[in-house]
């Protein structure tokens, strides 16, 4: 199916473990964001990609790694899980950067990741 | 200080009732004022957009802003129970590419 997902939907793991939670798009957008939802704080950018092997730091970077080999793709790996970063991750792509063009930032279903 | 606040609600409305939901930024630079609407276990989709001060309506929709006072508000006239949902205001700077999201406010509107 044509559109944006995110696996899993939900994962619980514990203090230390290296998670990798997965951002898929069929758009071929040149832009892809990770971001972390978190009660009281709204959105806030972890990381974005504008292109196959080009990403930068978002507000929250700390603690996250990215990849983007395939402009298909955009894991987001925790590599020692804290506590603090039980959240509710999202991955959005977009033809263009600015949120303000004509085809917006496209949003997932969200990952709910709780850390033990 | 966060630089976007909400109420986080609920705003608890009877179906019909026009739903008013507001919104303070505290940077000037912000230019375009964007509202995103989330229905429970789904990511945000941009309802609308304003640039500058003023009002812009789209169908029951209706977004004002008045940069002066660093406030915004989004209007739903006519409301319906598939308006249940979360709104994220999030103003947007294009210098440094700066978009700042709301806490979001839960708005239920009851049959």
């Amino acid at each position: 199916d044509a559109g944006i997902t995110q696996s899993p939907r939900y994962k619980i793991t514990e203090t230390g473990r290296q998670v990798t939670l997965m951002c898929h798009q069929t758009w071929s957008h040149s832009y892809m964001f990770w971001y972390r939802q978190d009660l009281g704080h709204g959105l806030r950018l972890i990381y974005y990609s504008a292109a196959a092997d080009i990403t930068d730091k978002g507000e929250v970077p700390d603690g996250y790694v990215v990849s983007r080999s395939k402009t298909e793709n955009f894991p987001l790996t925790l590599e020692s899980a804290t506590r603090s970063q039980t959240s509710v991750y999202f991955c959005a792509s977009s033809p263009a950067n600015s949120p303000i063009s004509t085809d917006t930032q496209y949003f997932g279903p969200g990952t709910r990741l709780t850390v033990l | 200080q966060k630089e976007v606040e909400q109420d986080p609600g609920p705003l608890s409305v009877p179906e019909g009732a026009i739903v008013s939901l507001n919104c303070t930024y505290s940077n000037s630079a912000f230019q375009y004022f964007m509202w995103y609407r989330q229905y429970s276990r789904k990511g945000p989709e941009l309802l609308m957009y304003t640039y500058s001060s003023g009002n812009k309506e789209d169908g029951r929709f209706t977004a004002q802003v008045d940069k002066s006072s660093k406030y915004i508000s989004l209007f739903i006239r006519d409301s319906q129970p598939s308006d249940s949902a979360t709104y994220l205001c999030a103003p947007y700077k294009a210098a440094g590419n700066k978009l700042t999201f709301g806490g979001g406010t839960r708005v239920l509107v009851k049959p």
